[in-house]
């Protein structure tokens, strides 16, 4: 039983190209997060949701565009995929009231 | 700003002995505080929490951390290391923003253990 998902685990792409990370989330939480792990496992936020509604997002380039279908969705939409964007990304999750996160499993995005 | 410092990248004990991996935080207001722990290729898992009341919280897998105001401390702890703990650690701050809650990472520290 899934709580946090991503697909998928892993994306080899080229530089110039459109790709994008799918999270589903079953535990019923409000709000939702991306997180980006660099090369030197630094993480940091890039965007949360509530309710599908945008409520952080971390000066990320205009590039990224998440989306969010229903409060169980968020996606990750990368326009034009550049070689400092390889990266790990993590989807988490939490419920309303609480400060801690639920964390998916990661995708690694490795752009060529 | 709310933040959280764990110095250095990377300890290596033995096999059945203490760990202790450090975390400083600093914050304007009383924090929350976590330790997530990442196993090689997996994602983060919540190891254990600090919100309000008891300063010594336990976690899983035999861990625990205190929370010591005096020193802006949440350092973690296990007093016996055994080869499945070898993962990276994270102490993390909840920093709210906009009303909603975000995590602010340290570094992270490789631990590694030895038989």
């Amino acid at each position: 039983d899934t709580a946090v998902s991503q697909t998928p685990k892993y994306l080899v792409t080229q530089m110039g190209n459109d790709k994008s990370i799918k999270c589903e989330q079953n535990l019923g939480h409000d709000t939702m997060y991306w997180y980006k792990q660099d090369s030197k496992k630094f993480l940091k936020i890039m965007f949360s949701y509530n309710n599908k509604e945008l409520i952080i997002n971390e000066t990320v380039p205009n590039r990224f565009s998440p989306k969010s279908p229903d409060k169980a969705h968020l996606n990750l939409h990368i326009n034009s995929l550049e070689l400092g964007d390889s990266a790990v990304y993590f989807c988490a999750s939490s419920p309303p009231g609480v400060p801690w996160q639920y964390f998916g499993p990661g995708t690694r995005l490795t752009v060529t | 700003a709310q933040s959280v410092t764990q110095l250095g990248s990377h300890v290596s004990v033995s096999e059945g002995a203490l760990v202790l991996l450090r975390c400083n935080y600093s914050s304007s207001v009383p924090p929350y505080l976590f330790w997530y722990v990442q196993y090689p290729n997996q994602g983060l898992q919540l190891l254990l929490k600090y919100t309000t009341g008891a300063t010594l919280v336990k976690g899983i897998n035999g861990f625990e951390a205190e929370f010591k105001k005096s020193e802006t401390s949440f350092h973690l702890t296990k007093p016996s290391a055994h080869m499945s703990d070898a993962a990276e650690y994270f102490c993390a701050v909840s920093l709210a923003q906009g009303g909603s809650e975000k995590l602010v990472f340290g570094k992270g520290m490789k631990l590694t253990v030895n038989p």
